[in-house]
């Protein structure tokens, strides 16, 4: 079966960058995702990544992809207090008709000042 | 344009009770899902539905059961809670034919049986 992996915290100073780490382990996934989910909140598409790219460069969101490995990562650049939040990596699986996702523990990331 | 809407947001509920939490979008879209997190657990799908009048199970559908009687919202039912149904549960939609299949979260449910 499908299993999407994270560590459950990180915590890093304001103005560092942040890496996130998942892996997955179904080879046929068409799309890898990155929610971002704030207290109290619903999640919210962070950024997606196309199984045949390696690497995907938003602002201060970078999403590196090893196919070989199984291996997403995001990184945030100067991270902020307003980045701290609980992060959800997801892989997109087809499942008959449907559009079905399988989602990571989520990692909680502190942002300290 | 509110996007996914769920009511209520908080129930305390004894166990065996029952309740149904209800699920709104406003975007047209065909596919509605139904997600509880738990803490440590990430989400794991209870049930989805990919149109109007159909719905199918997902990886933990035991103790639940929805209905997609208009293609705007999705019901989820509890027939006899439990207290291992105490969980937050996200309602989700998307629209297949889009390019990259972003589903949109509402706020969530917060659900404690006792």
């Amino acid at each position: 079966g499908e299993d999407v992996e994270q560590s459950l915290f990180l915590s890093v100073r304001e103005g560092d960058s942040s890496v996130i780490n998942c892996t997955y382990t179904d080879s046929s996934s068409t799309y890898l995702y990155w929610y971002k989910q704030e207290p109290g909140a619903g999640l919210q598409l962070l950024t997606y990544i196309f199984s045949n790219m390696d690497m995907k460069q938003d602002q201060r969101l970078t999403v590196l992809l090893n196919k070989k490995d199984k291996h997403l990562s995001l990184r945030i650049a100067d991270t902020q207090t307003g980045d701290s939040a609980i992060y959800f990596c997801a892989e997109g699986l087809r499942s008959g008709s449907a559009r079905q996702l399988t989602f990571g523990s989520g990692t909680q990331l502190t942002v300290l000042p | 344009n509110a996007g996914v809407t769920q009511t209520p947001k908080f129930r305390v509920l004894k166990t065996g009770q029952s309740m149904t939490l209800l699920c709104a979008q406003d975007m047209n879209h065909e596919y509605m899902y139904w997600y509880r997190q738990d803490p440590g657990m990430g989400l794991r799908l209870i049930h989805y539905s990919v149109g109007e009048g159909t719905t199918a199970k997902g990886e933990v559908p035991d103790g639940y059961n929805v209905s997609r009687l208009k293609k705007q919202n999705f019901l989820l039912g509890l027939e006899s809670a439990a207290p291992s149904q105490t969980s937050v549960y996200f309602c989700a939609s998307t629209d297949p034919g889009g390019s990259y299949n972003e589903q949109f979260f509402g706020p969530g449910t917060r659900l404690t049986v006792l």
